[in-house]
């Protein structure tokens, strides 16, 4: 079944504590991209990845980090979390930029 | 500076009628739109798309309307149906060399009544 599959769906941390959110798509897409949705404000793009190794920022993007060494993997890394980064996080990807995204079913992230 | 707004954060439509859910854009270098919807504790699933050169898409029950002089596209749903009841979720972005970004709006609730 074509997914993209993000890890783990619920998490609690505690401020400073370094995490990783995993997305993985076994669609053999180019384009991923990552999210977060907060009440009020919608979904803002935090990073995204035309193909491997080539990342760019999106209107959000202090305090995260991403990486792809791999075509199908797109995890986003929180060095330092704060209470401010507590929130609804979504993966998506695409064939190419343009074509429509399939996104994950999110993992919603609090941070104590 | 909000480039896509979705200035209706909810809408109540009783089965069977037209849903109107609205969409304005600041950015005039926007080329292609989608429309998403959400339900609870699931991502966003794409609905429909249009490309800035055409001003209208049909896809079964959903059609979307593009006005480029306005800056403005709207989903129509016609009949609606309760299984239609999510947040809706207006995209933007450009398809050119660039920019890769796709920016959303706030979405609309949408809620259809038996």
């Amino acid at each position: 079944e074509a997914q993209v599959t993000q890890n783990p769906r619920y998490l609690i941390t505690v401020t400073g504590k370094k995490l990783t959110v995993t997305c993985s798509q076994n669609m053999n897409h180019e384009y991923m991209s990552w999210y977060r949705q907060d009440p009020g404000l919608g979904l803002r793009q935090i990073y995204y990845s035309m193909n491997v190794e080539v990342t760019d920022k999106g209107d959000v993007p202090e305090g995260y980090k991403v990486s792809r060494k791999e075509k199908r993997n797109f995890p986003l890394i929180l060095e330092s979390p704060s209470p401010n980064q507590t929130s609804l996080y979504f993966c998506a990807s695409s064939l190419v930029w343009g074509e429509k995204l399939f996104f994950g079913s999110g993992t919603q992230l609090s941070v104590l | 500076d909000q480039q896509v707004k979705q200035n209706s954060p909810s809408l109540s439509v009783q089965e069977g009628r037209i849903s109107i859910l609205n969409c304005d854009y600041t950015n005039s270098m926007f080329d292609y739109f989608l429309w998403y919807k959400k339900y609870p504790a699931e991502g966003p699933t794409f609905l429909i798309s249009i490309s800035s050169i055409k001003d209208k898409n049909e896809d079964g029950r959903f059609t979307v309307f593009l006005n480029k002089s306005a800056k403005h596209l709207s989903l129509h749903i016609v009949p609606s149906q309760p299984g239609d009841s999510a947040v809706y979720f207006c995209a933007a972005g450009v398809k050119g060399a660039g920019s890769y970004q796709l920016t959303f709006g706030k979405g609309t609730k949408l809620s259809v009544i038996p």
